[in-house]
């Protein structure tokens, strides 16, 4: 079966430095891989998704992620954060009859 | 944004009492999906729905059961709650137009507590 695992379960960075929230995966397949981000009391938000093509992609909000097969990673990246950037953030991996298995999320919090 | 709606959202309840949430949606996609969020567990499936009265279970079913007997609406029933399943539960919906495999747009979530 399909898992995701997110190393860190909580990471404190300054506002303005550069953000790597790390995600890893197990699939046998190509898989379709996602990040989405919960801000406190409200619903997901999808960020970005890799399904095939160029490994690095792009999404809202100034995030990016990069697929990387021999690594089994999709690991997202910012360079520059901001304060409405604190929330937590989720990466999931889609399985068949377009289910998604989430991993356990990151929570992120900016320091001023 | 998806039109998700999710009702109530925040309940409080006595262990033994059954419980029914429900979602609802106007964009017609064809999948929805209830979902609880407990803390270091991300968000983990309970049931989904792949089309009106048809259903199947998900990671973590058991003391839950679904209904969808029409398009917009997907129904959660706790049997006989628990306060195990003391949670925040999202529903999301997708539709699979790509040929390949949709986001997932989710709800704002339901609190519910079983005291």
């Amino acid at each position: 079966a399909q898992s995701v695992t997110q190393p860190d379960i909580h990471i404190t960075v300054s506002e303005g430095a550069s953000l790597e929230l790390r995600c890893n995966y197990s699939y046998g397949a190509t898989p379709y891989l996602f990040w989405y981000v919960q801000s406190p009391g409200q619903g997901l938000q999808l960020l970005l998704k890799y399904f095939s093509g160029d490994t690095l992609v792009q999404g809202i909000k100034g995030f990016e992620a990069e697929f990387k097969r021999s690594q089994s990673s999709f690991n997202l990246r910012k360079p520059s954060v901001h304060w409405s950037d604190a929330a937590e953030y989720f990466c999931a991996v889609g399985q068949g009859a377009q289910k998604l298995v989430f991993g356990q999320g990151t929570r992120l919090t900016i320091n001023p | 944004d998806a039109g998700i709606t999710q009702s109530p959202r925040h309940k409080v309840t006595e262990t033994g009492t059954p419980v029914t949430l429900r979602c609802h949606q106007t964009e017609n996609h064809r999948y929805m999906y209830w979902y609880r969020q407990d803390p270091g567990h991300g968000l983990r499936l309970i049931h989904y729905s792949y089309g009106v009265k048809d259903t199947d279970k998900g990671e973590v079913s058991d003391g839950y059961s679904v209904s969808r007997s029409k398009t917009e609406d997907f129904l959660l029933t706790l049997e006989s709650a628990t306060s195990s399943q003391t949670s925040v539960y999202f529903c999301a919906i997708s539709d699979r137009t790509s040929g390949s495999f949709d986001e997932q747009y989710f709800g704002p979530g339901t609190r519910l507590t079983v005291t």
